[in-house]
Formats: structure tokens, sequence, C-alpha cells
């Protein structure tokens, strides 16, 4: 079975500081994909990145950034300079690899991201 | 490019009553998922339709139905309704089965009285 952690629920930052948001998978299969997405209050999910599990690369994409570690099953988020739009709610997802496995996400708890001016 | 739409928007039912949401995908997609979000579980995956065939099923109870049209678009469907199904549903759609580029809608906010 696949499972995904996200151990803080609530996190509260003051703009222009540097927020991480943590993520711990489970799963047994050796191909998998590591998901974020962002949920504004209007509900929509909103993706920001994928990541298949033989790619370790980190990337920084502006002022988002991750980290994906395999010997430690994390995927944390990290965004620098935070604006108050990025207030929001955080889900980490995984999905099996492989074509016939569909296109299933199992997601965190989320973390709620507030940034205060 | 059109995004993902799901109609309506919100939705007030009755407990016992039945209720069909939509969900058309980005033009060209043909996988359309379905999860519902509630505070106490989260968002949980209830099924993947692909073809107009269900290719994947979450651990929900026979009253979670949907379909998939040939033009794509999807409808699910709950019938005898319970305070529990009040929740926010989400649809997302991919390029084919097993793709990895989801894309969701805004969801339909059903309220169950």
């Amino acid at each position: 079975a696949q499972k995904v952690t996200q151990a803080q629920t609530e996190i509260s930052v003051v703009e222009k500081e540097d927020v991480t948001l943590d993520c711990v998978y489970e799963t047994r299969d050796t191909t998998y994909y590591l998901f974020w997405y962002k949920q504004p209050p209007s509900g929509e999910l909103v993706f920001l990145i994928r990541r298949n599990s033989f790619d370790e690369q980190n990337e920084i994409s502006g002022r988002y950034s991750w980290n994906f570690q395999k010997s430690t099953s994390s995927f944390n988020f990290t965004i620098t300079a935070s604006q108050v739009v990025d207030s929001a709610v955080y889900f980490c997802a995984l999905s099996r690899g492989g074509e016939t496995s569909g296109s299933r996400l199992t997601f965190g708890e989320g973390t709620q991201l507030t940034v205060n001016p | 490019k059109a995004g993902v739409t799901q109609t309506p928007r919100y939705l007030i039912k009755t407990r016992g009553q039945q209720v069909t949401l939509s969900c058309s995908p980005i033009s060209g997609h043909r996988s359309v998922s379905w999860y519902q979000q509630t505070p106490g579980q989260g968002l949980q995956f209830l099924f993947e339709y692909f073809s107009e065939t269900q290719r994947n099923k979450g651990n929900f109870p026979g009253r979670f139905s949907g379909r998939q049209f040939s033009n794509s678009r999807s409808e699910m469907n709950v019938s005898t309704l319970e305070l529990g199904d009040s929740a926010l549903y989400l649809c997302a759609s991919s390029l084919a089965f097993g793709g990895r580029g989801y894309t969701f809608g805004s969801g339909t906010r059903l309220t169950v009285v």
C-alpha cells in the first residue's frame, strides 16, 4: 500500500521568510511518481511539480525548490522569500509507475501555509 | 485552452436524494479521475475512467458510481445521499491512462442536509 505523510499541519510565516514543507512517502514500487499541488481557497488543485523515482536531481524554479531524497523517502518543498499569495494548502501526492497502473494519486493530509504581511 | 470544467460548482441536496456531477476534461485528454475531499478523510480517490471504461476504483460504497462518454466527458452519481457525503468533489484529467500530468478542476461542493 502507498502512504504519504505531511507531518506539518499548519505553518505560519512572515512575508519574505523561507519556508520548507515536509513530505515522507511509503511505497513498495520501484517506479513511482511524486507530486506537489497547491490548493488556494477557490478549491482547485494547482499542479506545481512532478518527479519520477529515477530522477533525484533537485530542481529550482523561481522561488520554488524541491529536494527529493530516495534514501529517506522524502520529497520536501521550499518556498524562498515567501509572499502573501503563497498562502494555501499544499499537498504532496504519490502515484504508481508503469503504463498499466493508471493515474490514481495518494495524497498526504496537506499543510496549511499562511504568509502574513 | 480551456481547463477542466466541473458543474455545478455548488449543490445542496437532502439526505436520501441522488446527485449527478459533471466533468469536462481538457480537450484531447482521455482519462478522467474523481476525488472526494473532506476535512476528516482528506483527498481520497474515487475512480478513474479511460475510453469509457472504469479502470481503477477506490474504496467507496456502491452508491458512488460514474461513467464516461465517447467525448471523454464524465459524470459521477451518488445515490441515497448521506450527511457524510458532504464534500468537495474534484475531477482531474490527463492525456492517457497512466498519464502523469493531472489537471484538476475547481470542484463541486456538495452539501447534504
